[in-house]
């Protein structure tokens, strides 16, 4: 049991570039979280996904960032044209159920520094 | 806006003293979990308590829950050098099918 994911561990792009961010979930669990915590301070929720279907995307920006989860292979948070403010740690969850009754299994995160 | 205020934002205190963190939410919850992250990592779950229940245990971690005064607590009792982490509490809204909404977290660091 693998756990939850995250490639790559360190990600540097200069600004303008694209950013991609992926996330294999645990084993069983068909529910993904995306969320961005800049330096000391708590988790922004971004996005939630099941397979192929964005359930709640309520905290992603409006323009540049896009995720998906397709049928097969590991979601994947995609920014583009990534400017300074991007730079943060981005983690992914997964969970097995609808609910969150069994709490969140997180990834060690993607740190995204744009330069 | 962030769900949960973690109190107090930093908290140093001697190994094996018991440390004290609380959590205060907004909105009604199904449930209200506990996790902890170690510098540069990810988060771990430590806990979670339901929205009908007052306290809950796990090892040397004592949650409790009051939904009248929407505030929950996180006891480390006997802490020890390992548990130096932020600790940041998580609500889930009484919906379902609803994503975790974290507070700002409490910096512990035990002093050796």
């Amino acid at each position: 049991n693998a756990g939850v994911m995250q490639n790559p561990r360190h990600l540097v792009r200069r600004r303008g570039q694209e950013a991609r961010l992926r996330c294999s979930p645990m084993k069983g669990h068909s529910h993904v979280y995306w969320y961005r915590q800049l330096p000391e301070e708590g988790l922004k929720f971004m996005v939630y996904l099941q397979k192929e279907n964005i359930i709640d995307e309520s905290g992603m920006p409006k323009e540049r960032f896009s995720a998906e989860f397709p049928k097969e292979g590991p979601s994947i948070l995609r920014i583009q044209q990534v400017v300074r403010g991007d730079s943060a740690a981005y983690f992914c969850a997964s969970s097995p159920l609808t609910d969150a009754n069994y709490g969140y299994t997180f990834g060690s995160g993607t740190r995204l520094t744009v330069v | 806006s962030q769900q949960g205020e973690e109190d107090p934002q930093a908290l140093s205190i001697q190994e094996g003293e018991n440390a004290t963190m609380n959590c205060s939410y907004k909105t009604s919850i199904n449930n209200l979990q506990w996790y902890r992250q170690n510098s540069g990592r990810g988060l771990v779950h430590l806990i979670l308590i339901r929205s009908n229940e007052r306290e809950k245990h796990s090892g040397r971690l004592r949650v409790t829950l009051d939904t009248s005064k929407k505030s929950s607590s996180l006891l480390i009792t006997a802490s020890r050098a390992a548990d130096t982490a932020s600790y940041f509490c998580a609500t889930e809204g009484d919906f379902g099918n609803e994503k975790l909404t974290f507070g700002t977290g409490t910096r512990l660091t035990i002093i050796p």
